[in-house]
């Protein structure tokens, strides 16, 4: 167990439906990072927030948003789904400031049908 | 912003040899330098991170380089086992960055017993 939970770890949903993915990240840990990962693809940078404000913003649809509320935990919100929104979703955290290493979770995997 | 290119995309090595991954980074303000390993369908976990008022870092069969002046550092595994096959990631932060990890494309390592 990293310290970094996520669920649900699966999601099967149809196109078009609306899914929350959910983030606690390990304790103490203030930065919260979201990234989508397709089958073959690297790490592709979503948002960031920091002790609940929005810190940096990467290739996020419209149809995405997240926010992070004050116990810390981080909500990721996708609507209108469609095929290729199918995925994996890690939530990963850090210590506060530049010179940490992430701590990822075990992330969501998305499946659009 | 920071820009980080990671080569080779794959790699196959025989058991015992050494790899070598490489990357360069854009952002000469970036201080911090993890690399990370992912195996198939699981979360990417950190291995070894380097600063940047350091040449070199070791951790067993593991090393990482840096060199600021040409901006790059590089990933060496020697004595390669099966169990080192994964993708690995490295990544560059620091500067006005607020913590956010800029991946490289990541390298595919295949060890052959």
């Amino acid at each position: 167990d990293s310290g970094v939970t996520q669920t649900p770890k699966h999601l099967i949903t149809a196109t078009g439906q609306r899914v929350t993915l959910r983030c606690s990240p390990r304790s103490g840990d203030l930065s919260v990072y979201w990234y989508q990962q397709s089958l073959d693809q690297g790490l592709q940078f979503l948002i960031q927030y920091y002790n609940g404000e929005e810190r940096a913003k990467g290739n996020i649809l419209e149809r995405f948003s997240a926010q992070q509320f004050p116990d810390l935990h981080s909500e990721l919100n996708l609507s209108s789904l469609e095929l290729g929104d199918s995925a994996l979703y890690f939530c990963a955290s850090s210590g506060p400031g530049a010179g940490y290493g992430y701590t990822f979770g075990s992330g969501t995997r998305l499946t659009v049908v | 912003g920071e820009n980080v290119e990671q080569h080779p995309s794959t790699l196959s090595v025989q058991e015992g040899d050494s790899a070598v991954i490489k990357c360069t980074y854009s952002d000469s303000a970036s201080n911090y330098f993890p690399w990370y390993k992912q195996e198939l369908g699981k979360r990417p976990q950190l291995i070894i991170d380097i600063r940047s008022n350091v040449g070199e870092k070791k951790d067993q069969r593991i090393a990482v380089t840096l060199n600021k002046t040409a901006k790059h550092f590089s990933l060496h595994i020697t004595e390669t086992q099966p169990e080192d096959s994964a993708v690995y990631f490295c990544a560059a932060t620091g500067g006005t960055s607020y913590g956010k990890l800029t991946f490289g494309q990541g390298t595919i390592l295949t060890v052959h017993p």
